[in-house]
């Protein structure tokens, strides 16, 4: 049974198109994390939410919205894609946001803007 | 957070200890060390945590300098399944949950 998962786990799309990540994680965690790894393998940190709620917003375009039905889902939609929106995009989630907790990563969705 | 310096590579012969080093000179007092890893195409995996005194669990060692200042992963018997991206990140249990992944190490265990 699949921790965190993400679908799709590939998508290919056109400049300027809109398109939307899914995550779900069935641990019970609080907390959910969206992450992004470029091509030079980068992995930085995006979104964070904690019961819903945004904790964390690091400096990403607009174009990028979180959204956060219930505490075992965090989507993202990215409007108006670009090129250099080609990356993997991780999901991750934790008991909470604060302490110890171990982030546990979802399997990756790699983008691709044409 | 402070900031840590890995080795970018680094090689281990299958079935021997591989020691991944890391360097934090200017972690504060309230900050612990983490480390991740990265095995290709997959999400990255929770390994071990720790303060000031040394660490153990299923997958790995942690050893901390006295002065923390520094720490090493110890994978006591590494397999070709270990080659992957080593990440040490050192953050405050204070913070949000944020993790700020550096360039890390890549260990390739060779057969």
């Amino acid at each position: 049974d699949t921790a965190v998962s993400q679908t799709p786990k590939y998508l290919v799309t056109q400049m300027g198109n809109d398109k939307s990540i899914k995550c779900e994680q069935n641990l019970g965690h609080d907390t959910m994390y969206w992450y992004k790894q470029d091509s030079k393998k980068f992995l930085k940190i995006m979104f964070s939410y904690n019961n819903k709620e945004l904790i964390i917003n690091e400096t990403v375009p607009n174009r990028f919205s979180p959204k956060s039905p219930d505490k075992a889902h965090l989507n993202l939609h990215i409007n108006s894609l670009e090129l250099g929106d080609s990356a993997v995009y991780f999901c991750a989630s934790s008991l909470a946001s604060g302490g110890h907790n171990e982030q546990f990563f979802g399997p990756g969705t790699r983008l691709t803007v044409l | 957070d402070a900031k840590t310096t890995q080795p970018p590579s680094m090689d281990c012969a299958e079935g021997r200890a591989a020691n991944l080093p890391c360097n934090h000179s200017t972690i504060s007092g309230n900050e612990y060390v983490y480390w991740y890893r990265q095995i290709h195409s997959q999400g990255p995996q929770y390994i071990i945590h720790g303060l000031k005194n040394n660490e153990t669990n299923e997958m790995a060692s942690l050893i901390i300098t006295e002065d923390r200042k520094s720490s090493t992963l110890i994978l006591p018997h590494a397999t070709l399944r270990d080659t992957a991206v080593y990440y040490c990140i050192v953050r405050a249990s204070s913070n949000t949950g944020k993790l700020i992944f550096g360039q890390g190490t890549t260990l390739q265990v060779k057969p």
